[in-house]
């Protein structure tokens, strides 16, 4: 069955420093999802993306966060210089389609978890 | 403001009892509702969702309205069923995104 892939599985690095996540959803899906999960709290809602661009963004989602679609397969999250708060499991997902049918569940890769000294 | 609340972190049950895992949740428009779980080591995948009226792995979920809960129930627990559970709802009319609950871990035990 396919699965959301994420590299790394754990990234380590120091603050202020930028810090790309990478993530292969499943080949015939058309929307993607970045969530994190603060150790302890609730998983969090980052940015959605659609058809080349972000359907829709939290407030967690400022400058500092970018997602791009380098290719047809992958589907990457920039931090451009990260903060000890950020520090969290990140989880890509995607479905394919957006919409309330039974194709569009959500899948989730195994998470990248970021530590930032 | 849209919420989903799970009031009990942890749920401890014997091999054999009923479990009710409960999720409440606030939203504003028509909201679907699922419940997630992420065994030990593994990733979140979905259980079920209250449009498609599953019973998965003999868990079942009732969207109850009026109570705006969807509370998650099995009647005869296995250990397998160690996990934790995260209930979430997305708008039907807007937003696909997952707003989730902060998760219930249920420990069976034998």
């Amino acid at each position: 069955e396919p699965e959301v892939t994420q590299t790394p599985s754990h990234q380590v690095t120091q603050m202020g420093q930028e810090v790309i996540l990478r993530c292969v959803p499943i080949s015939n899906h058309l929307y993607f999802y970045w969530y994190r999960q603060i150790l302890g709290q609730k998983v969090e809602f980052l940015v959605s993306f659609y058809n080349n661009e972000i359907s829709e963004k939290s407030e967690i989602f400022d400058d500092q966060f970018s997602v791009e679609r380098p290719d047809g397969s992958n589907f990457t999250l920039k931090i451009r210089s990260t903060k000890l708060e950020d520090s969290a499991m990140y989880f890509c997902a995607s479905s394919e389609s957006g919409g309330p049918a039974s194709t569009d569940t959500q899948y989730f890769g195994p998470g990248t978890r970021l530590t930032v000294l | 403001a849209q919420r989903v609340t799970q009031p009990e972190k942890l749920l401890s049950v014997f091999k054999g009892a009923p479990v009710e895992l409960k999720c409440n949740y606030s939203y504003s428009g028509s909201p679907e509702l699922f419940w997630y779980v992420q065994y030990s080591r593994q990733r979140l995948q979905l259980l079920l969702r209250h449009i498609s009226r599953e019973s998965i792995k003999g868990f079942t979920a009732d969207l109850n309205k009026g109570e705006t809960s969807f509370h998650l129930k099995k009647p005869f627990a296995q250990e397998e069923d160690s996990a934790m559970y995260y209930c979430a709802l997305s708008g039907m009319d807007s937003s696909y995104k997952l707003i989730f609950g902060s998760g219930t871990r249920l420990l069976v035990r034998p």
